[in-house]
């Protein structure tokens, strides 16, 4: 199975808050996980990545937290600000991101003063 | 870090011609790089696979004589999209692969918004 779930479809999040973003997968051979930051009329852009060696990996306000064994990694915006405020997609891929990435359904987060 | 270019950004033109995408990688080498379309408010859907110097390879349900792709160099594939239809609309989106990189990180390029009237 290549899909990759996603949810929710949309947040609206207060300044400050906590974003959280889920993300599930089947494929047990998928090997590296990335979370792409995407605004209007731009490409995506990597925010952060995990593989699944590690179960939480921190970059600033973003963390990820990863299950391999319910097969499920989410994302966490702490501290969440207006600038935030674009659409988030989980991925997965195999062979640590050589291959091709398969995107999730993507999450469209709005962060309000 | 490394740099994605895609020209043109955004291409407006009539039923029935003939549409070429570039996608550079400006400061590394991509032996690998990967076409995405994108409608509003959807996620990417990956076209096709290109590698320099081979054929690509397409995704079920892509057609390879309507979306050319030509991966001459080691930092630049183009996509051609043949006898454009209104239904072709959308944005288009390259990725690269840096090759002698260890994460294997993909680096994307700014897309490209293609209208077809």
């Amino acid at each position: 199975q290549q899909q990759v779930k996603q949810s929710p479809q949309s947040l609206i999040v207060q300044k400050g808050g906590i974003s959280i973003i889920n993300c599930a997968y089947e494929n047990t051979a998928f090997d590296y996980f990335p979370w792409y930051q995407q605004f209007p009329g731009k490409g995506p852009a990597l925010l952060i990545a995990i593989r699944p060696d590690v179960s939480e990996k921190k970059e600033g306000r973003f963390t990820i937290s990863f299950n391999k064994s319910a097969k499920q990694f989410s994302l966490h915006i702490m501290d969440s600000q207006p600038g935030d405020s674009a659409t988030y997609f989980c991925a997965a891929s195999y062979s640590g991101g050589y291959q091709k990435v398969t995107f999730g359904t993507g999450t469209k987060l709005q962060v309000i003063p | 870090g490394a740099v994605v270019s895609q020209h043109p950004s955004r291409v407006i033109c009539k039923s029935g011609t003939s549409v070429k995408i570039e996608c550079r990688s400006l400061d590394f080498q991509a032996t690998t790089m990967f076409w995405y379309r994108q409608f509003p408010k959807q996620s990417l859907m990956l076209m096709a696979t290109s590698n320099e110097g081979s054929k690509a390879t397409y995704e079920q349900g892509v057609e390879k004589d309507k979306f050319l792709i030509n991966h001459a160099s080691l930092t630049l594939s183009t996509l051609t999209v043949t006898s454009a239809h209104p239904e072709d609309s959308s944005f288009y989106i390259c990725s690269a692969r840096d090759q002698i990189a260890l994460s294997g990180e993909q680096f994307f390029g700014p897309g490209t918004r293609l209208t077809v009237l």
